[in-house]
């Protein structure tokens, strides 16, 4: 069973970093591409970043372009993001995702983690 | 940015009857959309993909139809499980982008 795990979400004030972990199972991750979501409260789904099967080839959302480092560790099965110069817009639930047929990161997701919580305030 | 619009925002059906939902883009996309259901507090679950491709163990009364621009998900007969949030998005170009969402809710 393909299973992703987030973590290291939590309360950060503005301007603070904060770098979030999924840690995934059950399939051959080094052979998909991965991508992170995020979903604001009460509000829809928006699509941060993603990164290729191999880690070469990353892709950001403009509202996050700049501050936000995608990354993945093969060897771990482990997908990052590492956040910094947070805002308050950028609270939200985290999740990361699957690329839904193999490398390609331009892709339906499935399936997605359970998510982690960023909340940034003072 | 390819912009996705769902209507209607919010669908109000009784059990054991269709619902319609539909998803409208910008500009062309082929087939290049899924769908997905979220329950409160869950994570999105894929439905569909490439506008019609059931995903696994998704039940046949959930379908989808459309290419280009406009796109539909149908659930045929609605089932207490299925009163849900449904998003489409499109992955035919970056940025990937969303739907705003239509809610269906027990009528």
């Amino acid at each position: 069973e393909v299973q992703l795990v987030e973590s290291g979400g939590g309360l950060v004030q503005p301007g603070g970093s904060l770098r979030l972990s999924c840690a995934a199972s059950g399939f051959t991750f080094s052979s998909y591409a991965m991508s992170w979501v995020r979903q604001a409260p009460g509000k829809g789904l928006e699509w941060v970043s993603a990164v290729s099967a191999g880690g070469g080839s990353t892709y950001y959302a403009d509202s996050v372009k700049g501050r936000v480092t995608i990354s993945r560790d093969n060897s771990k099965n482990t997908l990052y993001l590492q956040m910094n110069s947070l805002r308050a817009e950028d609270t939200a639930v985290y999740y990361c995702a699957k690329s839904g047929s193999g490398n390609y990161p331009v892709n339906w997701c499935d399936p997605w983690g359970q998510g982690t919580l960023v909340i940034v305030s003072s | 940015e390819i912009v996705m619009t769902q209507s209607p925002a919010t669908l109000s059906v009784s059990p054991g009857e269709r619902a319609t939902l539909s998803c409208r883009a910008s500009q062309s996309i082929g087939g290049n959309l899924a769908w997905y259901q979220q329950k409160p507090g869950q994570a999105p679950r894929l439905l569909i993909y490439g506008a019609s491709t059931r995903a696994t163990g998704i039940p046949a009364r959930f379908s989808g139809s459309g290419s280009g621009t406009e796109f539909t998900l149908t659930i045929s007969s609605l089932q207490s499980e299925d009163f849900a949030l449904y998003y489409c998005q499109q992955y035919n170009n970056w940025p990937l982008t969303f739907g705003g969402g239509t809610k269906v809710e027990i009528k």
